[in-house]
């Protein structure tokens, strides 16, 4: 079964509107979850490290005011999308990691901003 | 930037062939690890393998890994219609902060 569960699995906005997208950690609790964003036929790129109970870390080059990241249960961690923009449309993925060192994903969630 | 590059970008091959892929990394790993990626899914992790291992088994894929070069490959042998999905292969680095660069990744499609 999964081991996390992402939602919504895709997402059609209006540009300027925010989209809220949840990660959970369904068999463990989990302190840390990771962001990442993938474009077309391109890699993964991590975005954000979402930390339970204080202020998400972010990669250079990504913004804080327009990601912003919450994880205010060991299970539950989201990102919310502000003000969105045709540039936003990718595929985002959260991951949780596991002993010893490897991740579990999420199924992933597709944004459209029209 | 990448840590991982992956070489082919993409490969064709039919059913009960061999494939191949491999990873170049350019700094000091704790581990190097492989994951697939069916199209417009989540990854799922395959196999990894520690900086002080060479090779991995895990039923049909086998990894090796040489630290001396920076690289790995990552071998799925009689492939099946079913394998036909990405591979990334990604890198656990000190320098990185002990997160994990994922690499390019390659596509790879089985002809049944």
């Amino acid at each position: 079964g999964a081991v996390v569960s992402q939602h919504p699995s895709w997402v059609i906005c209006k540009s300027g509107t925010s989209v809220k997208i949840e990660c959970r950690s369904l068999d463990f609790q989990a302190t840390t979850m990771f962001w990442y964003r993938q474009f077309p036929k391109q890699s993964l790129m991590l975005m954000a490290t979402s930390n339970e109970g204080s202020k998400a870390t972010y990669e250079q080059g990504v913004e804080k005011d327009k990601f912003l990241i919450n994880h205010a249960s060991l299970t539950l961690s989201t990102l919310t999308v502000t003000s969105a923009h045709p540039e936003d449309s990718s595929f985002y993925i959260c991951s949780v990691p596991s002993l010893p060192g490897e991740l579990f994903f999420g199924e992933g969630s597709r944004l459209t901003v029209l | 930037s990448q840590q991982g590059e992956e070489d082919p970008q993409a490969l064709s091959i039919q059913e009960g062939e061999n494939a191949t892929m491999n990873c170049s990394y350019k700094t000091s790993i704790n581990n190097l690890q492989w994951y697939r990626q069916n199209s417009g899914r989540g990854l799922v992790h395959l196999i990894l393998i520690r900086s002080n291992e060479r090779e991995k088994h895990s039923g049909r894929l086998r990894v090796t890994l040489d630290t001396s070069k920076k690289s790995s490959s990552l071998l799925i042998t009689a492939s099946r219609a079913a394998d036909t999905a990405s591979y990334f292969c990604a890198t656990d680095a000190r320098a990185a902060g002990n997160k994990l660069t994922f690499g390019g990744g390659t596509r790879v499609l089985v002809k049944p």
